[in-house]
């Protein structure tokens, strides 16, 4: 059973950064792409950043671009994002996600989320 | 980035009716969209990958048409189960989402 655990959310204030992690099992980690997606407070679904299986591919939303980096440890099944200069509009659910393949393509599987608050 | 805009926002419809759910993306995406799943306090669930592929364990009864800029995703005979928010998301430019259809039992 594929799982992933998201941890680090945190209220922190403006300006501030916060590095989120995700522990993944129940799969071949290294064979799949995978993702950060974020949810705001009554809003819906917004994709932050993907990479791929060997990390040679990674994007962004242009919302924060220059602000965060995804990264992964294949060694260790995790997934990683450093958010830098966080603004309010960044309060939300950060959810990771699994791949289908090996590039960035359809989520096939969900963590629970962990809740990063951005105010003063 | 690739705007994806769904309509209606919100769809009320009765069991055993059919539900059509639309989605419109600003450049063509070619059949690179998938459609989620989403209902209160549980993850997204993946229905249907490269426009009309069900996934795993996915009921007949959800199909997915379309290509380019305009996609549909059909619920042919609603089930009471099946209310929740639906997400069409593109792959075709990294990825976005649409901003959902929230389809209520009647």
């Amino acid at each position: 059973e594929v799982q992933l655990v998201e941890s680090g959310g945190d209220l922190v204030q403006p300006g501030r950064s916060l590095r989120l992690s995700c522990a993944a099992s129940g799969f071949t980690f290294d064979a799949y792409a995978m993702h950060w997606v974020r949810q705001a407070p009554g809003k819906g679904l917004e994709w932050v950043s993907g990479i791929s299986w060997n990390g040679g591919k990674i994007g962004y939303a242009d919302s924060v671009k220059g602000r965060f980096t995804i990264s992964r440890d294949n060694a260790k099944n995790s997934l990683y994002l450093q958010m830098n200069s966080l603004r309010a509009e960044d309060t939300a659910f950060y959810y990771c996600a699994k791949d289908g393949v090996r590039f960035l393509e359809w989520l096939t599987d969900w963590g629970q989320g962990t809740l990063v608050t951005v105010s003063s | 980035e690739i705007v994806m805009t769904q309509s209606p926002a919100t769809l009320s419809v009765s069991p055993g009716e059919r539900a059509t759910l639309s989605c419109r993306a600003s450049e063509s995406v070619s059949s690179n969209l998938a459609w989620y799943q989403r209902k209160p306090g549980q993850a997204p669930r993946l229905l249907i990958f490269a426009t009309s592929t069900r996934a795993t364990g996915i009921p007949p009864r959800f199909s997915g048409s379309g290509s380019g800029t305009e996609f549909t995703l059909t619920i042919s005979s609603l089930q009471s189960e099946d209310f929740g928010v639906y997400y069409c998301q593109q792959y075709h430019t990294w990825l976005t989402f649409g901003g959902g259809t929230k389809v209520e039992i009647k």
